[in-house]
């Protein structure tokens, strides 16, 4: 069975600087996809970036990158220049490269901007 | 963007009742349907998964006799719990799969908040 874990439950940060995001998995699969769901208050889960396994360039949208780390299972998201509007709960999710197969969420890590 | 709408988005409903939450896939037609829960500030668990014609496969521990899943169009999967208890009040999210190319991008809809008193 695969599992998603975030180990910090809560994170804060200062608008425009960095923070990091960590995220580890386990699973015996070879073809998957590895992403980072943002739940700000609305509860919307928007998606922030997404990793397909079989690529070693780690991916990139805007503000958020990801270090994507194969061999240690590990996934972390950094979110670059922070603003107010990054509050919000980061989840990290894993899923196979098979049709009809499901997210498995971690835990989530609750970060808040603060001015 | 694809879109995923549920309906209601909010339900009261007294202890014994039964509630039906809607999830359509308003743009796009859906290979597959997920319902999860969430309990506050906690993660996102998958109740079951739904294919458009068949029976729902549920998660070990989700009773499929109290929330009943029927998927009876590519656009269209509905969630009822039936006698309703305090213990169901949650937030109920589904989520879409569309097939793009090898990559099945999924939506998730806005959630349902469930009470029930």
């Amino acid at each position: 069975a695969q599992t998603v874990t975030q180990s910090q439950p809560e994170m804060s940060v200062q608008e425009a600087e960095t923070v990091t995001l960590s995220c580890t998995y386990d699973t015996s699969e070879n073809n998957y996809y590895l992403f980072w769901y943002k739940q700000p208050p609305s509860r919307q889960m928007i998606l922030v970036i997404r990793q397909e396994a079989y690529k070693q360039q780690n991916a990139t949208e805007n503000r958020f990158s990801v270090n994507f780390q194969k061999a240690a299972k590990s996934f972390s998201l950094k979110i670059s220049d922070s603003q107010l509007g990054d509050t919000a709960m980061y989840f990290c999710a894993f899923m196979k490269q098979i049709a009809g197969t499901a997210l498995i969420f971690g835990k989530g890590t609750t970060l808040s901007v603060s001015s | 963007g694809a879109v995923v709408s549920q309906h209601p988005s909010r339900v009261i409903c007294k202890s014994g009742t039964s509630v039906k939450i809607e999830c359509r896939s308003l743009d796009f037609q859906a290979t597959t349907m997920f319902w999860y829960r969430q309990f506050p500030k906690k993660s996102l668990m998958l109740m079951a998964t739904s294919n458009e014609g068949s029976k729902a496969t549920y998660e070990q521990g989700v009773e499929k006799d109290k929330f009943l899943i029927n998927h009876a169009s590519l656009t269209l999967s509905t969630l009822t719990v039936t006698s309703a208890h305090p213990e169901d009040s949650s937030f109920y999210i589904c989520s879409a799969r569309e097939r793009r190319g090898s990559y099945n991008e999924q939506f998730f809809g806005p959630g349902t908040r469930l009470t029930v008193l």
